[in-house]
């Protein structure tokens, strides 16, 4: 069936570099997108969206970035700080006005 | 604004009782409520897709006798898990949503969680 995944379960990176979060999604009819960021014991929180007319959108400290081509999604984060610490998501809009969730990404921030 | 609530934000229960969750939207009418289960260190998979005044959709191997869905309200919509066991245990996420086409995604605007224990 369809689905969004993700590549890596788990990123680890310094306080102050980038970090990039990954996506595959596999619907190519697929034409929104949306990354979220869930803390601990807490719901899901709207990062950012792109709509596959795009390839590139930018956001305060985040950028999100889609290729068609090869179906790929992915979340930079520039100059990552601790708070940036959480599970990441991407979530495709595919059948009317429901979403589909990717299996997350954590992120660690280390001091 | 577009604040979703949910109560309670954790419960504990004995295994075979029910356990109702609400979810509210606290400032805007939410014409569809989605409700969303996520396991430890997984994604969150759509369990139902409700809308005011009417019987909720459920997602493929979801039980609806066992996870019942009332919208009654533009600003209310409650899980009702039935008969609870500790496979139910879990994270139930709110999510809704204020438009009124549902052959187009409108923005979903999450709740904070309820976390479920089921001794």
């Amino acid at each position: 069936g369809e689905s969004v995944g993700l590549h890596l379960p788990t990123l680890s990176v310094q306080e102050g570099d980038n970090s990039i979060i990954n996506c595959a999604y596999s619907n190519s009819a697929s034409d929104y997108f949306i990354w979220y960021k869930q803390e601990s014991g807490k719901g899901p929180q709207f990062i950012i969206d792109i709509r596959s007319n795009m390839d590139k959108r930018q956001g305060q400290r985040v950028t999100v970035l889609l290729n068609k081509t090869v179906k790929h999604l992915s979340l930079q984060i520039a100059a990552t700080q601790p708070g940036d610490s959480a599970v990441y998501f991407c979530a495709e809009n595919n059948a009317g006005n429901m979403l589909t969730f990717g299996g997350g990404t954590r992120l660690m921030v280390k001091p | 604004g577009a604040v979703v609530s949910q109560h309670p934000s954790w419960v504990i229960c004995k295994s075979g009782t029910s356990v109702k969750i609400e979810c509210r939207s606290l400032d805007f009418q939410a014409t569809t409520m989605f409700w969303y289960r996520q396991f430890p260190k997984q994604s969150l998979m759509l369990m139902a897709t409700s809308n005011e005044g009417s019987k909720a959709t459920y997602e493929q191997g979801v039980e609806k006798d066992k996870f019942l869905i009332n919208h009654a309200s533009l600003t209310l919509s409650t899980l009702t898990v039935t008969s609870a066991h500790p496979e139910d245990s879990s994270f139930y996420i709110c999510s809704a949503s204020a438009g009124v086409n549902p052959q187009v995604y409108n923005e979903q605007f999450f709740g904070p969680g309820t976390r479920l224990t089921v001794l």
